[in-house]
């Protein structure tokens, strides 16, 4: 089993539909949780950090942590086309664990 | 604000070729600096680790070595390159004590032909 497990997707959603973007993980030692966004031939940005369980809320972007499943959700509401992209999931044991995990990404279109 | 910056954007050299990838991170001072690389289908995968200049972590053996010649400059390099080098290079950073909230640059794509 991969310690992380990210659907590839690809999803494909029109405009201003609610996205939600998964994870499930088989390592319990990991704490933190993170989000990042890739678009296409850029460096991935990052966009939730969290730890724990829990929701994360950030502009239209809600993270949330269910430790006890080991699944991680990212939420994306009122979608635009310019959300189209890669979304990363990572995770790590420690704030000062430099080791991320990554999930291998969904790729995201949303159309107008 | 931070910024990193990577060099070149892409690039394309034949096998047996030497490379050198060069990042450079403005705004902070004494980053943890990355390399990364991204093959299709495959994720992420650490590939050097720096806490500070000429201090160096190989996190898997291959073909590649890395430098810290100063605080905030971070280069790659081969001495001849192998077809499976190809892929989507990565610097990253991240401050102590967050280790784990790594910001990343805008990549150099590599294809060895």
């Amino acid at each position: 089993q991969k310690e992380v497990e990210q659907d590839p997707g690809p999803l494909s959603v029109p405009e201003g539909a609610i996205v939600s973007l998964n994870c499930t993980y088989s390592n319990s030692a990991f704490q933190y949780f993170m989000w990042y966004r890739q678009y296409s031939r850029k460096g991935p940005e990052l966009l939730m950090y969290t730890y724990s369980s829990g929701n994360k809320e950030d502009g239209r972007f809600t993270a949330q942590v269910d430790k006890s499943s080991k699944y991680i959700s990212l939420f994306i509401r009122d979608s635009q086309p310019s959300d189209s992209a890669t979304y990363l999931c990572a995770m790590s044991a420690g704030a000062g664990s430099y080791q991320l995990t990554f999930g291998k990404g969904t790729k995201l279109s949303v159309i107008p | 604000s931070q910024t990193i910056h990577q060099w070149p954007a892409t690039l394309v050299q034949p096998v047996g070729s030497p490379l050198s990838l060069e990042c450079t991170v403005e705004g902070t001072s004494n980053p943890n600096l990355y390399w990364y690389r991204q093959a299709a289908g495959r994720g992420l995968q650490l590939l050097f680790y720096s806490v500070g200049i000429g201090q160096i972590s190989s996190e898997v053996p291959q073909n590649l070595s890395a430098s810290r010649p100063q605080d905030r400059q971070f280069i790659l390099s081969s001495k001849k390159l192998l077809l499976s080098d190809s892929g989507f290079y990565l610097c990253a950073w991240s401050v102590l004590p967050i280790d784990n909230e790594q910001f990343f640059g805008p990549g150099t794509r590599l294809t060895v032909l």
